[in-house]
């Protein structure tokens, strides 16, 4: 079956523009989780949604981050006023079930590169 | 910031030799996970290995816990190129919601 899809797959954008990424997550899993990979470093937690709630959002490194899934399955990460050091991968993953310990299944990713 | 370390940072062998790589966290954990990402790419998961398991295989791959000493181990044994890549060991958060990744080990298999 279809795994989790991102898009756009890149993004280029000037500073203090505003960008929108998306995340398709696979078909009726539960929990969805965005993560900034900076280079050369491993993933860093930012949301997590059960369906359509919010229920952690302690990583989004500012105000200018903000992320909805409205109707419990696609999600969109915005990014408002973009700087250069929101430059990274963002990275989408989903989980079947509640628990949020097991295994996540991650989508290919968005390279936002913010000049 | 992240929570774990892996060494080392970066490996370099020919095909047919063994990796390993190591992780250390620093909290009590449920389970530690291990991911494969290749140049670009998303994450893929490799094995998960439970907080009352010791050791487990899939495949080439082989993991170890010790729990005491807050520590892990991947093996690939008799690499291939194609398993060049970079991989990221990682623990649920003590209080769930997250996956806590270490740095990763860059891993270079040359044919």
């Amino acid at each position: 079956g279809a795994g989790v899809s991102q898009s756009p797959r890149y993004k280029v954008a000037k500073r203090g523009q505003d960008v929108a990424l998306r995340c398709d997550p696979i078909s009726g899993h539960v929990s969805l989780f965005w993560y900034q990979q900076a280079l050369g470093q491993g993933p860093e937690f930012l949301t997590y949604f059960q369906n359509e709630a919010q229920l952690d959002k302690s990583g989004l490194p500012s105000d200018r981050f903000f992320a909805e899934r409205p109707e419990g399955s696609v999600s969109t990460l915005k990014i408002q006023r973009t700087q250069q050091e929101d430059s990274a991968v963002y990275l989408c993953a989903s989980s079947p079930r509640v628990d949020t310990q097991e295994t996540q299944y991650f989508g290919p990713g968005t390279r936002l590169l913010v000049l | 910031s992240q929570q774990g370390e892996e060494d080392p940072q970066a490996l370099s062998i020919q095909e047919g030799e063994n990796a390993t790589m190591n992780c250390s966290y620093k909290t009590s954990i449920n389970n530690l996970q291990w991911y494969r990402q290749n140049s670009g790419r998303g994450l893929v998961h490799l094995i998960l290995i439970r907080s009352n398991e010791r050791e487990k295989h899939s495949g080439r791959l082989r993991v170890t816990l010790d729990t005491s000493k807050k520590s892990s181990s991947l093996l690939i044994t008799a690499s291939r190129a194609a398993d060049t890549a970079s991989y990221f060991c990682a623990h649920p958060s003590a209080g769930g919601n997250k996956l806590v990744f270490g740095a990763g080990t860059i891993l270079r298999v040359k044919s």
